[in-house]
């Protein structure tokens, strides 16, 4: 079974600081996900991560992949309030697609002014 | 047209009724998803439907029935459902097999509140 643990659960952290969010999965897998979801909404795509050593950037956010540790992360730069949000890492149970995604449980990220 | 359009946004439902989520996209995908998602958890994979055919269920139980009546719709209906079924029901689409840059399309989601 699938298993994807995300850290830390919950953060809340100032302007202007930097933090990365750790995302652990229990099997191969080469894509991973993540999303972010706003109280009340469905989810945004913010990257998908399709082999190991990937990197992508996006404004203040920047996701990397290393399969071999089964690992992701999403680092935060220069936080600023409007990232205020849960973000999920999913991660698909085999290659190809259409066999639905596993998600973490989270991280609940609060940027005080 | 990129979007994944769900109705209602909203569902109020006792306990007794019958009622159906609907969910559309018209980006060619034929792989269509439900997944169920309570307060403040991650979403939970119930159904896939590949080619219109039903080929994931994670052991939903029988109140939720999915239909997938073309490759452009998929429904989810809804009977005798008990209060914990509160949540946000999404829906999803993707192509079946992923290419670079691959990923679902999620739509707005139905709020589902069972009373």
């Amino acid at each position: 079974e699938l298993k994807v643990e995300q850290n830390p659960l919950f953060l809340s952290m100032q302007e202007g600081k930097n933090y990365t969010i750790y995302c652990n999965y229990s099997t191969t897998s080469d894509r991973l996900y993540w999303y972010r979801q706003d109280p009340g909404k469905s989810l945004e795509s913010l990257f998908v991560l399709l082999s190991n050593g990937a990197v992508k950037q996006e404004g203040r956010l920047m996701a990397s992949l290393d399969t071999k540790a089964r690992l992701s992360t999403l680092h935060i730069t220069a936080a600023v309030h409007d990232l205020s949000a849960t973000y999920f890492c999913a991660v698909e149970d085999s290659g190809g697609g259409a066999d639905g995604l596993t998600f973490g449980k989270g991280t609940h990220l609060i940027i005080q002014p | 047209d990129t979007e994944v359009t769900q109705t209602p946004k909203h569902l109020v439902m006792g306990m007794t009724n019958k009622k159906s989520l609907k969910c559309e996209q018209h980006m060619g995908h034929r792989a269509m998803y439900w997944y169920k998602q309570k307060a403040k958890k991650p979403p939970e994979l119930m159904f896939v439907y590949s080619y219109e055919k039903l080929s994931i269920n994670e052991s939903v139980p029988s109140r939720f029935s999915p239909e997938c009546p073309n490759s452009s719709l998929l429904n989810l209906h809804l009977h005798a459902l008990q209060p914990e079924d509160s949540a946000l029901y999404l829906c999803a689409s993707s192509r079946l097999v992923f290419g670079q840059d691959e990923k679902l399309f999620f739509g707005s989601g139905t709020q589902l509140s069972v009373l």
